[in-house]
């Protein structure tokens, strides 16, 4: 089976640093990728990890840890603009969907 | 050009209407995919289409029509949709759709459809 849990909300201040965690069941697991969506508008890529270890891109990083079907976002310096939709998804090769989306993280940035 | 487009933006039809969907990308990806998603829920795949081909059909209702004319277009035919039909539909492009390779998703801005 496939199942991609990630917390449906969080809230952060602007300026912090917020992690936002993605566990994931998959049988066959060939790449992770982290996807941003405003409301209103099409995801938009963030990050993709297919090896351990973590992945620098600006504010933002992802790291992931295959052994414990385990990955996060980092976003630092907080910005309002990154009030978003934070969608984890998985590439299961062996499975017939080329990519599982989990059901997205909502974080909301306050001043 | 690393845009995928669509069109139109947005789209009010009936239940007894015919209209369609249009995805177009010059990126030369060969897979292409059609994803339904409801307000606050995931991106839910409908349809891939790997080198023309319909590869995957997500037991969509056949009142949801995918049509590949050529590798760069993508459409979805729609006839007797239901109120519930209401969603944003996205289209996506990757080099491949399988493999070992990398292959992100490049997604179009979306056609927010409304049924009555």
């Amino acid at each position: 089976g496939q199942n991609i849990d990630q917390p449906t909300e969080m809230t952060a201040t602007e300026g912090a640093i917020v992690q936002i965690n993605c566990t994931y069941q998959t049988s066959g697991f060939n790449g992770l990728f982290w996807y941003q969506q405003h409301a209103g508008e099409a995801p938009t890529f963030l990050s993709y990890n297919v090896l351990d270890g973590l992945e620098e891109k600006g504010r933002f990083s992802s790291f992931l840890s295959r052994s414990k079907g385990y990955s996060y976002l980092l976003l630092k310096e907080l910005q309002m603009k990154d009030s978003a939709s934070y969608l984890c998804a998985v590439r299961d090769h062996t499975g017939n969907t080329p990519l599982v989306f989990g059901k997205g993280t909502r974080l909301s940035v306050i001043a | 050009d690393t845009e995928v487009t669509q069109t139109p933006k947005h789209l009010v039809m009936g239940m007894t209407n015919k209209k369609s969907l249009k995805c177009e990308q010059h990126m030369g990806h060969r897979a292409m995919y059609w994803y339904k998603q409801k307000a606050k829920k995931p991106p839910e795949l409908m349809f891939v289409y790997s080198y023309e081909k319909l590869s995957i059909n997500e037991s969509v209702p056949s009142r949801f029509s995918p049509e590949c004319p050529n590798s760069s277009l993508l459409n979805l035919h729609l006839h007797a949709l239901q109120p519930e039909d209401s969603a944003l539909y996205l289209c996506a492009s990757s080099q491949e759709s399988g493999g070992q390779n990398y292959n992100e998703q490049f997604f179009g801005p979306g056609t927010r459809l409304t049924v009555l």
